[in-house]
Order: C-alpha cells, then sequence, then structure tokens
C-alpha cells in the first residue's frame, strides 16, 4: 500500500463547478500536510498548507481528518485555470522535511 | 523569491554515460531534495541532503549519488545512465524545520538512449 494515495481521476468538470479531491495517507505520525499544484511541463509549486483546524483561500477549502487520516480539498467555482495536477503532500515530524507525494489527481475544467 | 535553478531543460545521454544534473538555490536553504517524477508514478525521492556534505537516501537510490560540497549546490550523479532512468528530474529545496514548503526547480527531461 501506497504511503500517500490519491484518486488519479481525471476528474473533468463544468466551468462553475464544485470539485473536491481526497488523500489518504499511511503514517499516523505525519505532522505537516500540503497540497501542491502542478501544471503541464512545470514544477510543483504549493497551493497551500492543511490545518488541524481546516482552511479556506478564496475559492479553495483544504481540511484534515487525523482520525480517519485523511485530507481534502475543495474547489468552489472551478476556473478554466484551474485544469492542473493536484499533488497531496504528507510530511513526518522532523526538520528533515522529508516529504511523501501523492501520485496527483487530474482536474480539466472545461468550458 | 526563492529560486532553485537547475542546469539543464532537457539533457539526451547516451547508455553508460555518466551524467551530472546540478541543482542551485539562492534561499540558504538547509534541505535539498532530487525526485524523479514518471507517469503513473508521481514523484519519488532519490536523495535527500540536509546540510552540506550530508546525504541519505530516498525511496529509489539505486543507479544514483549526490553530492552536496557546498549548501547552495546539489548535484545528482548517474554513473552509468541506463535507459530505465529515462525521465523527469526536479529538484527542491526548504528550511530545516516543520511544515515549510519545498520550492522546485524548473525540471530536467533527461533522455537515455
Amino acid at each position: 500500500r501506497k504511503e500517500v494515495e490519491q484518486d488519479p481521476g481525471p476528474f473533468n468538470v463544468p466551468e462553475g463547478a464544485t470539485v473536491a479531491f481526497n488523500c489518504t495517507y499511511s503514517n499516523s505520525a505525519s505532522q505537516s500536510f500540503f497540497w501542491y499544484r502542478q501544471d503541464c511541463r512545470k514544477e510543483p509549486k504549493l497551493l497551500m498548507s492543511v490545518y488541524s483546524s481546516g482552511n479556506e483561500d478564496g475559492r479553495f477549502t483544504a481540511q484534515l481528518n487525523r482520525a480517519s487520516q485523511y485530507i481534502s480539498l475543495l474547489i468552489r467555482d472551478s476556473k478554466l485555470s484551474d485544469s492542473a495536477t493536484y499533488l497531496c503532500v504528507v510530511s513526518p515530524n522532523t526538520n528533515a522535511g522529508k516529504s511523501t507525494f501523492g501520485d496527483g489527481t487530474t482536474l480539466t475544467v472545461k468550458p | 523569491d526563492v529560486k532553485v535553478t537547475q542546469s539543464s531543460r532537457y539533457l539526451v545521454k547516451r547508455t553508460g554515460e555518466k551524467v551530472f544534473l546540478e541543482c542551485v538555490q539562492d534561499m540558504d536553504h538547509e534541505n535539498m531534495f532530487w525526485y524523479r517524477q514518471d507517469p503513473g508514478l508521481g514523484l519519488r525521492l532519490i536523495y535527500f541532503s540536509y546540510d552540506v556534505k550530508m546525504k541519505e537516501k530516498g525511496d529509489i537510490p539505486e543507479g544514483y549519488s549526490v553530492s552536496r560540497e557546498k549548501k547552495e549546490r546539489f548535484s545528482l550523479i548517474l554513473e552509468s545512465a541506463s535507459t530505465n532512468q529515462t525521465s523527469m528530474y526536479l529538484c527542491a529545496s526548504s528550511l530545516a524545520a516543520l511544515n515549510t514548503e519545498a520550492f522546485f526547480g524548473q525540471g530536467t527531461r533527461l533522455t537515455v538512449v
């Protein structure tokens, strides 16, 4: 079983739709959680960190469920520019920052 | 802005060649990483370094070595390139602190023929 698992998709949604991605992780000692975005042929970039209390940044909401060991990303009012691959990232409780990346979920937003 | 720069965007090498991939970061980050990314396999950690001259194996170190002689530079070495090392290679750096962001270079698409 992979340490971090994501539904690969693809998710094909119309503009304006709400879409949610989930990610499960196996290491209960994990401490830091992130969502990264990767555009086609580009490097991954941080989208948002995920905090225990949940956090929101505009149309994006991230949540963490430690008991069930999953994190989620909700995108409201999808835009064409949201089309990308979304990577779930989990890190242990050390300063070395050795993170484990999920394989990514591909989102295509269509007009 | 943090900048992580990889020496080449595209590289074509022959089987058996020794290949050097260079990565430089300009934000005084302690941690540096080398990943490879392949379709269906996601990002896999090859090696990482949390200090000068320090290195640790990641999940797939076989066939690779690394060098970190200076804090800002982390080199990935393919001792004898093979066709199964054809991939996208991504370098990243981060601060040595909890809950910190990793910054990636633009990637090197290596093709071994």
